[in-house]
C-alpha cells in the first residue's frame, strides 16, 4: 500500500526567503508525481507534474525534483511571496492518486 | 476550455438522509475520480470510474456509491448520512492515459447536521 509523507507539516517564513518542501513515498512503482496547491476551503490547483522517467520540472519560481529510487521529491519555491501562502500537497499516481497530508505554508510580509 | 465542474457548491443534510453530488469532466476526459477531504484529514480516494465502469474503490463503506453516465459525467451518492461524512468532496477528471494529470473541480462542501 502506497504511503506518502510530507515534511514539514507547517512552515512560516518571511517574504523573500527560498524554501524547500519535502515529500516521500514508499512504493516507487508510480506513473508520476504531482504537486498541488490548495487554498482554504477550495479545490486543488496543479502546480507541477513530474513523469516517472523525469527528474525535475520547473514553472516560474517553482522547481520540483523526483528521485524515484529513493522515494523522494522536493518542491523548491524561490523568493517566496505572501500570495504563496497555502497548503501544498504532494500526490503520487498509480491507478489512483495517493496524497500526503500537506505542508501548510505561511509567508509573512 | 471549461474545467471540471461540480454541483452543488454546498449541500446541507441531516443524519440518515441521502446526498447526491454531481461532476462534469473536462470534454474528452473519460476517467472521473472522487475524493473526500474531511476536516483535519488528508485527501482520501473514494472511487474511480472509467468508460462507465467502476475501476477502483477506496476504503469506504458501501453506502458510498456512484455511477458514470455515457457522457462521462458522474454522480456520487452517499446513503444513510452520518455526521462524519461532513467533508469537501472533490471530483477530478483525466484523459485516457494513466500517466496523465488529474484536473480537479472546485468541490462540493457537504455538511451533515
Amino acid at each position: 500500500k502506497q504511503e506518502v509523507t510530507q515534511i514539514p507539516a507547517a512552515l512560516s517564513v518571511p517574504e523573500g526567503e527560498n524554501l524547500v518542501l519535502n515529500c516521500s513515498f514508499t512504493d516507487s512503482a508510480i506513473y508520476n508525481l504531482q504537486w498541488f496547491r490548495q487554498d482554504p476551503g477550495k479545490g486543488l490547483t496543479s502546480l507541477l507534474l513530474i513523469q516517472s522517467s523525469q527528474r525535475e520540472q520547473t514553472s516560474g519560481r517553482l522547481n520540483a525534483s523526483l528521485d524515484k529510487s529513493s522515494g523522494r521529491s522536493t518542491l523548491y519555491i524561490a523568493a517566496s511571496q505572501p500570495g504563496d501562502s497555502a497548503t501544498y500537497l504532494c500526490a503520487v499516481s498509480g491507478s489512483r492518486l495517493t496524497f500526503g497530508e500537506g505542508t501548510q505554508l505561511t509567508v509573512n510580509p | 476550455e471549461a474545467g471540471v465542474t461540480q454541483s452543488p457548491t454546498h449541500l446541507i443534510k441531516t443524519r440518515g438522509q441521502q446526498a447526491t453530488l454531481r461532476c462534469s469532466p473536462i470534454s474528452g476526459h473519460t476517467s472521473v475520480y472522487w475524493y473526500q477531504q474531511a476536516l483535519g484529514l488528508g485527501l482520501q480516494f473514494l472511487l474511480w470510474y472509467d468508460e462507465g465502469e467502476e475501476r477502483n474503490r477506496g476504503n469506504f463503506p458501501p453506502r458510498f456509491s456512484g455511477r458514470q453516465f455515457p457522457n462521462y459525467s458522474s454522480e456520487l451518492n452517499v446513503n444513510a448520512l452520518e455526521l462524519e461524512d461532513s467533508a469537501l468532496y472533490l471530483c477530478a477528471s483525466r484523459p485516457r492515459q494513466l500517466a496523465d494529470t488529474q484536473y480537479f473541480g472546485p468541490g462540493t462542501r457537504l455538511t451533515v447536521l
